[in-house]
C-alpha cells in the first residue's frame, strides 16, 4: 500500500528565509510521481511542483523546489525567500502506478511566515 | 476557462437529511475525482470518473454516497441521510488523462464544499 508521512504539523519560518517541509513516501509501485500542494484558509488546493520517480533532476518552479532522495524514499519541499503569503498548509501526495492519477496525501504541515 | 467549480461552497443541514453537491470540471478534463477532507487531516479519497464511468470507490464511500457523472462533464455527489460524522470538506478535482503515467496529469482542484451536519 501506498502512504505519504508528513511528520511536521506546524512549522514557523522568518519572512525573506528558506523554509524545507519534510515529506517520507512509501510505495512498491517502480513508477510513481509526488507532489506538493499548498492550501491556503480559503480551502482551495494550489499544485506548486512536481517530481517523477524516473526524472533525473530534482523538480523547480520559481521559489519553489523539490529534494528528491529516491533512496532515502523522501521528497522535501523547500521554499526559497519566503513571503507573508506563503503562510498556509501544505500536503505532500503521490500518485503509483496504473491507469488513474489518483493522488494519496499527507496529514499536512502548517507553515507560518512571520515578518 | 474559469477553473474547477463547486456549489455550494457551505451547506447546513440536519442529521437525516439528503444533500448534494456540484462540480463542473475543467471543460477539457476527462478525469474527476471526489475527496473529502476533515479538519486537520489531508484529502482522502472518495471516487473516480473517467468520462461518464465510474472507475474506482473507495472503501469510505459508503452506500448513503452515490456520485454520478451523467454526461462526462459536471458530476453530483449525494449524501443520504446524513450523519454527524459526515460534517467535511468535500474537494473535487479534474485532470487530464491518457491511461498511462505522465507528470503533465495534475489534478486541478476546486474550492471545496464545507458540509456541516448539525
Amino acid at each position: 500500500a501506498q502512504k505519504i508521512t508528513q511528520t511536521q504539523p506546524g512549522m514557523f519560518v522568518q519572512e525573506k528565509e528558506a523554509v524545507t517541509l519534510d515529506c517520507t513516501y512509501d510505495t512498491s509501485d517502480p513508477s510513481y510521481g509526488l507532489f506538493w500542494y499548498k492550501q491556503p484558509s480559503s480551502g482551495e488546493m494550489i499544485f506548486l511542483i512536481y517530481q517523477g520517480s524516473y526524472d533525473q533532476q530534482n523538480a523547480t518552479e520559481g521559489r519553489y523546489s523539490l529534494n528528491f532522495q529516491k533512496a532515502r524514499k523522501s521528497a522535501n519541499l523547500v521554499i526559497s525567500a519566503s513571503q507573508l503569503g506563503d503562510s498556509a498548509m501544505y500536503f505532500c501526495a503521490m500518485r503509483g502506478g496504473g491507469a488513474t492519477n489518483k493522488l494519496i496525501f499527507g496529514t499536512g504541515t502548517l507553515l507560518a511566515v512571520q515578518p | 476557462d474559469t477553473g474547477v467549480s463547486q456549489d455550494p461552497r457551505h451547506k447546513i443541514t440536519k442529521r437525516g437529511q439528503n444533500v448534494t453537491f456540484r462540480c463542473d470540471p475543467i471543460s477539457e478534463h476527462n478525469r474527476l475525482y471526489w475527496y473529502r477532507q476533515t479538519l486537520g487531516q489531508g484529502p482522502e479519497f472518495l471516487t473516480y470518473f473517467q468520462n461518464e464511468a465510474q472507475l474506482e470507490k473507495s472503501r469510505l464511500l459508503s452506500d448513503r454516497f452515490s456520485a454520478e457523472r451523467p454526461k462526462g462533464s459536471f458530476s453530483t455527489l449525494e449524501i443520504q441521510r446524513t450523519e454527524q460524522g459526515d460534517s467535511a470538506m468535500y474537494l473535487c478535482a479534474s485532470s487530464l488523462g491518457s491511461g498511462t503515467l505522465s507528470g503533465a496529469n495534475v489534478l486541478t482542484f476546486g474550492a471545496g464544499s464545507r458540509l456541516t451536519v448539525l
